[in-house]
């Protein structure tokens, strides 16, 4: 059981340059969360889709945008990269409709930009 | 807005020493998580609490409630070095749109 997968593990991108951060989760969750960790600021949400087919905007959700593209896999894209989005990005996955569900994470993307 | 305060943002101590790690916040959440990340790793869930003034002992750890369920513990007893790592707080919110929103979490050095 593989669980929230994400690729790729590390990038380095240049300013202006675009890229998708993939994920997909085995455990036939309806929610799926994209954050990302910088030191001392802790995971911050970028966006959710409580189900397949919505999407909405979490608490840093600029120079990004998602795509729910089925139930088990939904992608983050930055359009044009900034350095101010170095950053490990995190897929994560829960059970919508259980109270005080389980957020199951990924291995995270280290992602620079130069 | 971080609507969760983690204290402190960093601890060092020697193995067999006893600790506790605080989440505070003004707001009510529906359940308290607290999750353990290791350097390259996603973070793990290590306890979920729900109910105001609960206490739930996972071995050496001790996770308490606020009655107000505003505010968590988490109490180390005896630490090890395989308690390094960060530990972070989340309070959950919301029905069917159900999110988790994290503090800034308390990195833990424990050497031996």
């Amino acid at each position: 059981n593989a669980g929230v997968t994400q690729n790729p593990k590390f990038q380095v991108l240049k300013t202006g340059q675009s890229m998708t951060l993939q994920c997909a989760q085995d455990m036939n969750h309806n929610s799926m969360y994209w954050y990302r960790q910088d030191p001392g600021m802790g995971l911050r949400l970028i966006y959710y889709s409580a189900s397949e087919g919505t999407t909405d905007k979490g608490e840093v959700p600029n120079g990004y945008n998602v795509s729910r593209l089925n139930k088990r896999e939904f992608s983050l894209r930055l359009e044009s990269a900034a350095p101010s989005q170095t950053s490990v990005y995190f897929c994560a996955s829960s059970q919508t409709g259980v109270r005080h569900t389980e957020a199951f994470f990924g291995q995270g993307t280290r992602l620079t930009v130069v | 807005t971080q609507l969760l305060e983690q204290s402190p943002q960093f601890l060092s101590i020697q193995e067999g020493e006893n600790l506790t790690v605080y989440c505070n916040s003004s707001s009510v959440f529906s359940s308290l998580q607290w999750y353990r990340q290791e350097p390259g790793e996603g973070p793990v869930l290590l306890v979920t609490v729900v109910t105001g003034g609960e206490v739930k002992k996972l071995k050496r750890l001790t996770f308490q409630f606020g009655d107000a369920r505003k505010d968590s513990s988490l109490h180390i007893t005896a630490a090890q070095p395989g308690d390094t790592g960060l530990y972070l707080c989340a309070g959950g919110r919301g029905g069917s749109n159900y999110k988790l929103t994290f503090g800034k979490g308390t990195l833990l050095t424990v050497n031996p």
